[in-house]
Parts: structure tokens; C-alpha cells; sequence
């Protein structure tokens, strides 16, 4: 079943700030993590993925930390800008487990940038 | 964009109605996945289908079934609508299938009402 969650609903920051996106997961075999960023009308966008053999992954403007002992991700995004209000979904692969290269996403986390 | 294209872009049945929804996959991918978007939630993993085949399913019932053609674009079929069924249904392709963890591409979705 679905193992990804949040922290938090919502999160609003003032454009320029960094941002901080959390993540819990619960089960301790998953071996591939990403973010995904949705705007409103739109599908899913790919923003970073992590493997669970690394700690902390970078892309522009953008790092994924993962801390395997607490089972928690975070999403950083630096220098928020207004392009940057959407939902912020973590999820799991859970391919080693079921066979099939599919994701388990949470609730998702909105982002809301202040000008 | 993602090259993934899904259509109708929206739709509204009655209960109890059938429905097919349609997706095209990015150009060489031979994987797609299918999900459901509740309002609020995130993405519940349906069914994926690699190479025409079906390649893992998630906790939906046998009303929700899938194909895929032989160019690997698919459909998604629900029968008998329940209200529950309003959702955003999203398709996603990538290339590869069992244990792959390429990145999934997301369609815009299609936007079904069951009244």
C-alpha cells in the first residue's frame, strides 16, 4: 500500500527565500526516491530522483537529501521563485517489490511563493 | 512538455457508464503506467503495461482494466462508474518495464466527472 507522506499541507515563503519540501517514508527496502512538482491543470513533472545508495543528490537550484536511518527526504529549493508555486509530491519506487516500475506518491505539499 | 498526450482532456458520465480514456506515449517509450488523481491527493498507481503486456497492477478493482498496442500507446477502460471514479486520470510513459527505473513522463491527465 501507500507508504509516502508529508509533513506539511502547505508551505508559503517570500520569493528569494529558500525552501524546505519534507517527506516521510516507511518502508525501509525502498531503493529510489523522486520529487515531482504539479501545477494546476497539468501532470506530474519530474524534478530530482535519489537513490537510496546516496545521501544527498543537486540540480539546478534544487537539492534531495535522504536520511535512510529516520526514513526521510527533503526537497530544498533555492531562491524560490513565483514559477516555483505548485504542489511538491515525494514518491517511491517500489519496483524491487512489486516487479513493475511504478510510484507510490503522497499527499503532496503545496508551495505558495510571496512576491 | 512532456510529449505524453492523453485525450479527452475532459469528460462526464452517469453511474454505471463505461468509459475508455486514451494516451500516447513519448516517441520510443514502451512502458506506460496509469494513475488516478483524486481531488487533494496524489497519484494512486492503477496498472502498468510494458510491451502490450500487463506489468503490475495496483489495488483497483477488475472494473479498471488497460491495453496497451503494438505502438505502444494504451487505453484505459472503467466500467460499471461509480461516483468515486471522479478523478483526474493520469498516464505516464517511459522506457524499459520490469524493475526500470527510468523516468516516468506524465500526460496533462483527463479530467473525469461521474454525476
Amino acid at each position: 500500500g501507500e507508504s509516502v507522506g508529508l509533513h506539511l499541507p502547505t508551505l508559503s515563503v517570500q520569493e528569494g527565500d529558500n525552501s524546505i519540501i519534507n517527506c516521510a517514508y516507511s518502508n525501509s527496502a525502498s531503493d529510489y526516491f523522486i520529487w515531482y512538482k504539479q501545477e494546476s491543470g497539468k501532470g506530474p513533472q519530474f524534478i530530482i530522483d535519489i537513490r537510496s545508495n546516496m545521501d544527498k543528490r543537486q540540480g539546478q537550484r534544487v537539492t534531495v537529501l535522504l536520511n535512510k536511518t529516520v526514513k526521510h527526504l527533503s526537497l530544498q529549493i533555492a531562491a524560490t521563485q513565483p514559477g516555483d508555486s505548485a504542489v511538491y509530491f515525494c514518491a517511491e519506487n517500489m519496483g524491487e517489490q512489486t516487479g513493475a516500475n511504478n510510484l507510490f506518491f503522497g499527499t503532496g505539499t503545496r508551495l505558495t511563493v510571496i512576491p | 512538455e512532456t510529449g505524453v498526450t492523453q485525450s479527452p482532456t475532459h469528460l462526464i458520465k452517469t453511474r454505471g457508464q463505461q468509459v475508455t480514456l486514451r494516451c500516447s506515449s513519448q516517441s520510443g517509450h514502451n512502458t506506460v503506467s496509469w494513475y488516478q488523481q483524486a481531488l487533494g491527493q496524489g497519484p494512486q498507481f492503477i496498472f502498468q503495461y510494458y510491451r502490450e503486456e500487463e506489468n503490475g497492477r495496483g489495488n483497483f478493482p477488475p472494473r479498471f482494466s488497460g491495453l496497451q498496442f503494438p505502438n505502444y500507446s494504451s487505453e484505459l477502460n472503467v466500467n460499471a462508474l461509480e461516483l468515486d471514479d471522479s478523478a483526474l486520470y493520469l498516464c505516464a510513459s517511459s522506457l524499459g518495464g520490469r524493475r526500470s527505473y527510468n523516468e516516468q513522463f506524465f500526460g496533462p491527465g483527463t479530467r473525469l466527472t461521474v454525476l
